[in-house]
């Protein structure tokens, strides 16, 4: 079946520092793949996507693209803030493959230090 | 405002207890979803429905029912078959069930059993 895996956390970076999360993913079709953002307490909230290969998402300065060949799409910013401090998940919807719903990575803690 | 709510956020019950859950979108969605988070394991699907009056199961539906009668609303039951119902509960909606198609989340409730 699919799946999503995405880096270990917690991630601990100073303000101002590169990041990047990697997410690989197996899919049975020819899924879009997203990148969501949970603050403490909340619900999800999209960070970007892409539907398909070569695609990038970008928003708030993240950004992700679609690589088909390596099936990854690992989340980049330049340079990173306190309020940057969340959970990352990475996910991928395959209606290709029979799936409904998202299939989701286990989140990356992301805590930034000033 | 468009969005989704979901009530209460948090939720106590004894064991034995039926608890229904609610979530409500305005934004005339298609599709609602309901899904589990736990710690470390990200988010898995509980049931989803792609119009009103049917659902499908998810990845995790035992112990869990859900109606929906109207587009608006998806609430979801946690019966007392449920082996391990703690957890934080999201609900979700997008427009229709296609392929790339983006899913919105509700702020979560979280139900803890005494």
């Amino acid at each position: 079946g699919d799946s999503v895996t995405q880096m270990e956390g917690p991630v601990t970076l100073s303000e101002e520092a590169f990041l990047t999360i990697n997410c690989t993913y197996t899919a049975t079709g020819y899924p879009s793949l997203f990148w969501y953002v949970q603050y403490p307490g909340e619900g999800l909230q999209l960070l970007l996507k892409a539907t398909k290969a070569d695609d990038k998402g970008s928003n708030k300065g993240f950004e992700a693209t679609y690589r088909k060949e390596t099936t990854s799409f690992h989340l980049e910013k330049g340079s990173v803030q306190v309020s940057d401090s969340a959970v990352y998940f990475c996910a991928l919807s395959d209606k290709g493959g029979g799936a409904d719903g998202l299939t989701f990575g286990k989140g990356t803690h992301l805590i930034i230090q000033p | 405002d468009g969005g989704i709510t979901q009530s209460p956020k948090y939720l106590f019950r004894k064991e034995g207890q039926n608890v229904t859950l609610s979530c409500e979108q305005n934004l005339n969605h298609d599709a609602m979803y309901w899904y589990r988070q736990d710690p470390g394991q990200g988010l898995r699907l509980i049931y989803y429905s792609q119009i009103v009056n049917d659902f499908q199961k998810g990845d995790i539906a035992e112990g869990y029912s859900v109606s929906r009668e109207k587009k608006e609303s998806f609430p979801l039951t946690v019966t007392s078959a449920q082996k391990n119902p703690t957890a934080f509960y999201l609900c979700a909606s997008s427009i229709d069930r296609t392929l790339g198609d983006t899913q919105y989340f509700g702020p979560g409730t979280r139900l803890t059993v005494l």
